[in-house]
């Protein structure tokens, strides 16, 4: 069975600095996608951004990106220039390839605070 | 662009009573997903269907869950029976088949 692991409960960052969120995983499938997902307190869960295993070029969307290790079962997502609007708590996802599923496994979750 | 809807947002309930949620997807969308989050944890897979047909369940949706998508639009989740360890927000997320958008969720508390 998949497993996703975030080892970080909290963070924090300066506002206009820079934080990266752990993630590590575990399958034996080749196939499959990760996702970053932002819940601010009391609302609901945003997509940050997608990584296709398949791909090696590393996922960006604007001020986030993520750093793909697929060897290492790593995925950790990096936020430049943190604003506060930033503070959230961020939950890593794991998805199998497959067409006919469809389930998302979730990491435990990381809460990111930012600092004025 | 309406995103995916949830209703009601919250629901108390004495324990032993049946709940139902509903869930509108966003229009284009033939993939929804019911999770359930309990406070400070991940969400947890619930079902999934694909239009109408539910094609796959979790372990965890007991005999007192049932869910439906009746025309392969909304979708209704049902408790039956309510425990006090039902007490969780149950989110429900819609999507092309890669990606999951997710509504504002019901919190459902049982005394």
């Amino acid at each position: 069975a998949q497993t996703v692991t975030q080892s970080q409960p909290e963070m924090s960052v300066q506002e206009a600095e820079t934080v990266t969120l752990s993630c590590t995983y575990d399958t034996s499938e080749s196939d499959y996608y990760l996702f970053w997902y932002k819940q601010p307190p009391s609302r609901q869960m945003i997509l940050v951004i997608r990584q296709e295993a398949y791909k090696q070029q590393n996922a960006t969307e604007n001020r986030f990106s993520v750093n793909f290790q697929k060897a290492a079962k790593s995925f950790s997502l990096k936020i430049s220039d943190s604003q506060l609007g930033d503070a959230a708590m961020y939950f890593c996802a794991y998805r199998s390839g497959g067409r006919n599923t469809g389930k998302l496994i979730f990491g435990q979750g990381t809460t990111l605070q930012v600092k004025p | 662009d309406t995103g995916v809807s949830q209703d009601p947002r919250h629901k108390i309930t004495k324990r032993g009573q049946n709940v139902t949620f509903r869930c509108d997807p966003i229009s284009e969308h033939n993939r929804l997903y019911w999770y359930r989050q309990t406070l400070g944890q991940g969400p947890e897979f619930l079902t999934y269907f694909q239009n109408e047909a539910q094609l796959e369940k979790s372990r965890l949706l007991s005999d007192r869950f049932s869910a439906e998508r009746p025309k392969g639009s909304f979708s209704t989740l049902e408790i039956q029976r309510t425990e006090q360890g039902d007490s969780a927000m149950y989110l429900c997320a819609s999507g092309p088949i890669y990606e999951q958008y997710f509504g504002p969720g019901t919190r459902l508390t049982v005394t």
